[in-house]
């Protein structure tokens, strides 16, 4: 079964707008973890934003925010004043309680984000 | 702070033969190291988990005897590409996570495009 699911793949914003980036989870575990990562076209996997699923709070980084909906099992991430560079792949990704799995990242499909001048 | 380099970052070699790749936590000691891969526009998918000092664990559908991890420091693991054939080019990146903990990222290399003609 998919665990993280990414709808979108592929979206387009205008310079200096802001963008959510849509990801939906299936986990039965209450102790979870939400992360998201910016890959450029050079490869590299760029962390960028941590949501615990006991955070009360959205997690904020910067132009980052994450809107955490665990009742709909939902972690879209908002990019605010979207710039050039911002072109990328994002990836959703979750980290499950269970100690077997240890700390590996289950990642979903990715989101390939294009920002227009 | 949790620098992962990785080595080489891109490769070409003939089918039949062996590539070696190595993944190294520059500034922090890994237990722990994660091998991906990446097809083009895909997401990552987790190979095997890379112990110190043990056996590495292999996802289901990884062949272990291909893939040979060698985790024998605390700061160096490898991962070596047997037999190499064409439907192995791929893009292989690793990971480790710092500090130890459950809302800690994954740490990634840069990432090695292999390229098996």
């Amino acid at each position: 079964a998919q665990k993280i699911t990414q709808t979108q793949p592929g979206m387009f914003v205008q310079e200096k707008e802001a963008v959510t980036l849509d990801c939906t989870y299936d986990t039965s575990d209450q102790s979870y973890g939400l992360f998201w990562y910016k890959q450029p076209s050079s490869g590299e996997m760029i962390f960028l934003i941590y949501q615990g699923s006991y955070d009360e709070q959205n997690a904020t980084e910067g132009r980052y925010s994450l809107n955490f909906q665990k009742a709909r099992k939902s972690a879209n991430l908002v990019i605010s004043a979207s710039q050039l560079g911002d072109s990328a792949m994002y990836f959703c990704a979750m980290r499950e309680g269970h100690e077997t799995s240890g700390s590996r990242l289950t990642f979903g499909e990715g989101t390939q984000l294009t920002v227009n001048p | 702070g949790a620098v992962v380099s990785q080595h080489p970052s891109w490769v070409i070699c003939k089918s039949g033969t062996s590539v070696k790749i190595e993944c190294r936590s520059l500034d922090f000691q890994a237990t722990t190291m994660f091998w991906y891969r990446q097809f083009p526009k895909q997401s990552l998918m987790l190979m095997a988990t890379s112990n110190e000092g043990s056996k590495a664990t292999y996802e289901q559908g990884v062949e272990k005897d291909k893939f040979l991890i060698n985790h024998a420091s605390l700061t160096l693991s490898t991962l070596t590409v047997t037999s190499a054939h064409p439907e192995d080019s791929s893009f292989y990146i690793c990971s480790a996570i710092w500090p130890v903990g459950r809302t800690s990222p994954l740490h990634f290399g840069n990432g090695t495009r292999l390229t098996v003609t």
